[in-house]
């Protein structure tokens, strides 16, 4: 399934299918993208970055694909389990804005068993 | 061991009232981070302190005002709390100022009655 991660949308997915979450950005300055998923009650965690050097980078069961033509981020996550459950948020470290991070609106993840 | 913790982690109080809370980070981190979480989840940088001074101030009403005693350290007091305060708050740290790797507190969660 997909979903655009704005106004925290929801997404909903069977347990052991892919998930993808997109989020759109909107400076073209920015050059560093960062996942975090935030579970229930606990602070956002990193998941995987991405320079905007790079299109594609790998972790564990997670791919994060940077579009800068049309300045779209998005996060697969493979064979996704019921701990995957969370808000993700993609974030942009913008460098005309101090080098700090602004984050996206978050895209709530369900997954059911 | 926990790498960064705020107290308390839930608080209270009436519309007027002066409150803190404070941060702290073992992580030997240079850059600390105060983040406001409105309840629609979305999550923006309100203050950035590097090596105990001030780097980023997000436009933040003066009621709010960050102390950093040293580098470990970003307490955040809040005078004259209004209704609109409530939020959950998170502290950051990260290695270098703008580091992408942002490690997140636990959040303190603000209600103003």
């Amino acid at each position: 399934g997909e979903s655009v991660g704005l106004h925290l949308p929801t997404l909903s997915v069977q347990e052991g299918d892919n998930s993808i979450i997109n989020c759109a950005y909107s400076n073209s300055a920015s050059d560093y993208f960062i996942w975090y998923k935030q579970e229930s009650g606990k602070g956002p965690q990193f998941i995987i970055d991405i320079r905007s050097n790079m299109d594609k980078r790998q972790g564990q069961r997670v791919t994060v694909l940077l579009n800068k033509t049309v300045k779209h981020l998005s996060l697969q996550i493979a064979a996704t389990q019921p701990g995957d459950s969370a808000v993700y948020f993609c974030a942009e470290k913008r460098n005309n804005a101090g080098n700090m991070l602004t984050f996206g609106g978050g895209t709530r993840l369900m997954v059911k068993p | 061991d926990t790498a960064v913790s705020q107290t308390p982690k839930y608080l209270v109080t009436q519309m007027g009232n002066d409150k803190s809370i404070k941060c702290e980070q073992n992580l030997g981190h240079d850059t600390m981070y105060w983040y406001k979480q409105d309840s629609k989840k979305f999550l923006k940088i309100m203050f950035s302190y590097n090596n105990k001074e001030l780097i980023i101030n997000e436009t933040v009403p003066n009621r709010f005002s960050p102390k950093s005693p040293d580098k470990a350290h970003l307490n955040l007091h809040i005078n004259s709390l209004e209704l609109g305060d409530s939020a959950v708050y998170f502290c950051a740290s990260s290695l270098i100022a703008g580091g992408g790797e942002q490690f997140f507190g636990p959040g303190t969660r603000l209600t103003v009655l």
